[in-house]
């Protein structure tokens, strides 16, 4: 299958600083990147459509000022989390699709911040 | 109501034996249905899709899609302690294209 891959693999950083997680396409060209949040025991909530050349598509409720999407290529997608917050402590995944409607997801970032 | 509901589980079954995870959701004009398996810690990885009525085998997998009554289920057959994992149900919308809504997941454990 495509691979995807992210990173980093797991970030720990104080409260107030910005973390830039990277989702790369390895074998495959993505103009369409899915990124994602998931808390402990809970299923993925779908936080931003990614698209290369264009702004990214929030979901309601997915603060674009603090998470910040940026589609440089069609193999790279970066997410900053600005003014990181305890509360925002998660596993964040991105994905991209390859043709048809399926999509592969990278191995995630789990983000802690103290 | 949720868009995509699974039992949490856990469901433990022995190994050898067939598990059945089900899951149901609630957009009528839903065109693609997958499974996903999750290990704990880890990302989810595509075990199936499946897009028409009936069943879709793919080894000891088994994907079974009604539409009528919006159902959509995951057979293991011969299950191994391996496939202890949580099993995603994920749903894309009647618009198609690929935003996909996940359940919640179901998490299977398979006792040696």
């Amino acid at each position: 299958g495509a691979v995807v891959s992210q990173h980093p693999s797991w970030v720990i950083c104080k409260s107030g600083t910005s973390v830039k997680i990277e989702c790369r396409s390895l074998d495959f060209q993505a103009t369409t990147m899915f990124w994602y949040r998931q808390f402990p025991k809970q299923s993925l909530m779908l936080m931003a459509t990614s698209n290369e050349g264009s702004k990214a598509t929030y979901e309601q409720g997915v603060e674009k000022d603090k998470f910040l999407i940026n589609h440089a290529s069609l193999t790279l997608s970066t997410l900053t989390v600005t003014s990181a917050h305890p509360e925002d402590s998660s596993f964040y995944i991105c994905s991209a699709p390859t043709g048809a409607d399926t999509q592969y997801f990278g191995p995630g970032t789990r983000l802690t911040v103290l | 109501q949720k868009e995509v509901e699974q039992n949490s589980g856990p469901l433990s079954v022995p190994e050898g034996a067939i598990a059945s995870l089900n899951c149901t959701y609630s957009d009528r004009g839903s065109q693609s249905f997958f499974w996903y398996r999750q290990y704990s810690g880890k990302s989810p990885e595509l075990i199936m899709f499946i897009y028409s009525n009936g069943d879709k085998e793919d080894g000891r997998f088994t994907a079974q899609l009604n539409k009528a009554s919006q159902y959509v289920s995951l057979l293991i057959r011969d299950s191994q302690p391996s496939d202890s994992a949580t099993y995603l149900c994920a749903v894309n919308g009647a618009g198609g294209g690929f935003k996909t809504i996940f359940g919640a997941g179901t998490r299977l454990f398979v006792k040696a």
